[in-house]
């Protein structure tokens, strides 16, 4: 059975400080999805990124990042020089290859300080 | 800009009555639609996934004559819930997508 656990419950940074969010999955397909979704208080789920299993090349995308580690199950989401607008709720999901459902993750709360 | 769409964004109601949400996909067509339900600080739980043309498939535990159902066009899908009460007071969300799997905005449902 698929599984994404997010063990950061709620992180607290002061703006301008860099920030990794983490993700560890479990799956026994060797073909599945990764996914980092931002909630911010509005509700509404936000696509960041999704990545497949066969890609484990490190994503840039301006101040976010993603390191991709099969060896450790993990999908790790930094963001450098956090601003106040990267407070939210993030979520990481996990779709396996023979499927269509995402599974969530607990999510981490980011509150980004002045 | 959005990709899916949701119909109310938030709705309070009498408890015994029904409400119904609409979940659309703006620029492509969606055989597959998810319904989810969030409960405040907490992870979004799949409650179904809505099939263009047939019955939905709901997950375990969800109650299909209480959230119905209805993937009528590849366009839209409708969540009622029905003879609501206020323990199905939450935020609903609905998803379309293939690959990118995008969320709609989601409705707040508040029972009274």
């Amino acid at each position: 059975a698929q599984k994404v656990t997010q063990a950061q419950t709620e992180i607290s940074v002061v703006e301008k400080e860099d920030v990794t969010l983490d993700c560890v999955y479990e799956t026994r397909d060797t073909t599945y999805y990764l996914f980092w979704y931002k909630q911010p208080p509005s509700g509404e789920l936000v696509f960041l990124i999704r990545r497949n299993s066969f890609d484990e090349q490190n994503e840039i995308s301006g101040r976010y990042s993603w390191n991709f580690q099969k060896s450790t199950s993990s999908f790790n989401f930094t963001i450098t020089a956090s601003q106040v607008v990267d407070s939210a709720v993030y979520f990481c999901a996990l779709r396996e290859g023979g499927g269509n459902k995402l599974t969530f993750g607990t999510g981490t709360q980011l509150k980004v300080e002045l | 800009g959005a990709v899916v769409s949701q119909h109310p964004s938030r709705v309070i109601c009498k408890s015994g009555t029904s409400v119904k949400i609409e979940c659309r996909s703006l620029d492509f067509q969606a055989t597959t639609m998810f319904w989810y339900r969030q409960f405040p600080k907490q992870s979004l739980m799949l409650m179904a996934t809505s099939n263009e043309g047939s019955k939905a498939t709901y997950e375990q535990g969800v109650e299909k004559d209480k959230f119905l159902i209805n993937h009528a066009s590849l366009t839209l899908s409708t969540l009622t819930v029905t003879s609501a009460h206020p323990e199905d007071s939450s935020f609903y969300i609905c998803s379309a997508g293939k690959d990118r799997r995008d969320f709609g905005p989601g409705t707040r449902l508040t029972v009274t």
